[in-house]
């Protein structure tokens, strides 16, 4: 099976500006998660849908994030305008079922680089 | 509540010898409990799981983790480091099903 899919790979924005991230899950995956990952640190969830439907957005700097995932496929996210503390790596995962354990795993997407100069 | 602690930032391992690298978490619930490695520029891949099955459990490359509920430890092994394992390192636990919580991770160098 395809696995996520992110564009693009690297942006450079200056700060104030405006970027989006666009993240296509795999196929039947009915949960979509962003998170970002400042260099040396673990991933920070900051959006979680289920189908369309957003489950915990508890993370996610309402003031300038911003994302949507309108038909419960692909997803974007969207900064607006960026700061010098945005520079992250964000990463798109979709979860499903594992058929012999039933326990759901998460699949990761290649990442979306952003530098804020 | 549900947390993953890494008790290491960083392990450095000489070529062919044992890895280990350390998983303790705390959850109210049954886990499920899973490693992912990071490698340069890339973004995380399934190492293992821990599903409510067998406690040792198999994964890529050669490695294993045990569950250990008494100890509410993960750690993850390798019986011999090879240098394409030098990567980020991260466990995480799922309790809810659809919730997922993330060590700080663990930077595995391996000197030839």
């Amino acid at each position: 099976e395809a696995g996520v899919a992110q564009s693009p790979r690297y942006k450079i924005i200056e700060k104030r500006q405006s970027v989006a991230f666009w993240c296509n899950p795999i196929s039947g995956h009915a949960t979509l998660y962003w998170y970002q990952q400042i260099l040396g640190q673990g991933p920070k969830l900051l959006i979680q849908f289920q189908n369309n439907g957003v489950v915990d957005d508890s993370q996610l700097p309402k003031d300038r994030f911003s994302a949507e995932r309108l038909k419960g496929v692909d997803s974007t996210l969207k900064i607006q305008p960026a700061k010098l503390e945005d520079s992250a790596v964000y990463l798109c995962a979709s979860s499903s079922r594992d058929r012999l354990s039933g326990a759901n795993v998460l699949t990761f997407g290649a990442g979306s680089r952003l530098t804020v100069l | 509540a549900q947390s993953v602690t890494q008790l290491d930032s960083h392990v450095s391992v000489s070529e062919g010898t044992p890895v280990l690298l350390r998983c303790n978490y705390s959850s109210s619930y049954s886990p499920s409990l899973f490693w992912y490695v990071q490698h340069p520029n890339k973004g995380l891949q399934l190492l293992l799981k821990y599903t409510s099955a067998a406690t040792l459990v198999k994964g890529i490359n050669g490695f294993e983790a045990e569950f250990k509920k008494s100890e509410t430890s993960f750690h993850l092994t390798k019986p011999s480091a090879h240098m394409s394992d030098a990567a980020e390192y991260f466990c995480v636990v799922s309790v809810t099903g659809n919730q997922f919580y993330f060590g700080t991770g663990t930077s595995l160098t391996v000197i030839p």
